[in-house]
């Protein structure tokens, strides 16, 4: 098993940009959900999936969506991405709650 | 909402001295309380977690205890070893929802041999 892995592992955007964070799981979890963490501070959570087809909003929502059209993959997308937005991505799944069992490696994203 | 607040922020113990985080949390629904490390640049790992219908758990040198009338929890690590430096967090949500997460601003634990 690979476990969760994220893609890519560093990216830098400029302001306004879009793009979509990768989560991919093969343990066949149910739940999967997406953290930012920020210097100083502890996880916190943006989006969380409990299933195919369910979403739901975190702690952080504003400026990301999420989709679940499969057990395997969420991918996060950053609509236009803004400074505010650099920060360390970690993706998260577990067979049943919570989320965050597993956790990917983690997205770097600068913002300039 | 859930506000948790951790402390301290840092901890230095001598290698094979006990450490002990607090964890306070604001919500009485809260009833699921997970313990993470994470290493220098690396992911964060649950070490241990608690729900609410036990007081204490324990996993080889870690343990956690939980207060719910004082709506406090603590980890505690013993004999610790240079490997035991890290970064801890806390957390605690309600298992019927899962949205209302919320984490400690962590603990910078630092083991001198």
């Amino acid at each position: 098993n690979a476990g969760v892995t994220q893609t890519p592992k560093f990216q830098v955007l400029k302001t306004g940009q879009s793009m979509t964070l990768q989560c991919a799981q093969d343990m066949n979890h149910e739940y999967m959900s997406w953290y930012r963490q920020d210097p100083g501070m502890g996880l916190r959570l943006i989006h969380y999936s409990v299933g195919a087809g369910i979403t739901d909003q975190g702690e952080v929502p504003n400026g990301y969506n999420v989709s679940r059209s499969t057990t395997e993959d969420f991918p996060l997308r950053l609509l236009s991405a803004a400074p505010s937005q650099t920060s360390v991505y970690f993706c998260a799944s577990s067979y049943s709650g919570p989320p965050g069992a597993f956790f990917g490696q983690g997205t770097r994203l600068t913002v300039v | 909402g859930e506000n948790v607040e951790q402390h301290p922020s840092t901890l230095s113990v001598q290698e094979g001295d006990s450490a002990v985080i607090k964890c306070t949390y604001s919500d009485s629904a809260s009833n699921y309380f997970p313990w993470y490390k994470q290493e220098l640049g690396k992911r964060p790992q649950l070490i241990i977690d608690i729900r609410s219908n036990v007081g204490e758990k324990k996993d080889q040198r870690i343990a956690v205890t939980l207060n719910k009338t004082a709506k406090h929890f603590s980890l505690h690590i013993t004999e610790t070893q240079p490997e035991d430096s890290a970064v801890y967090f806390c957390a605690a949500s309600n298992a019927d929802s899962w949205g209302k997460l919320q984490f400690g601003a962590g603990t910078q634990v630092v083991v001198t041999p």
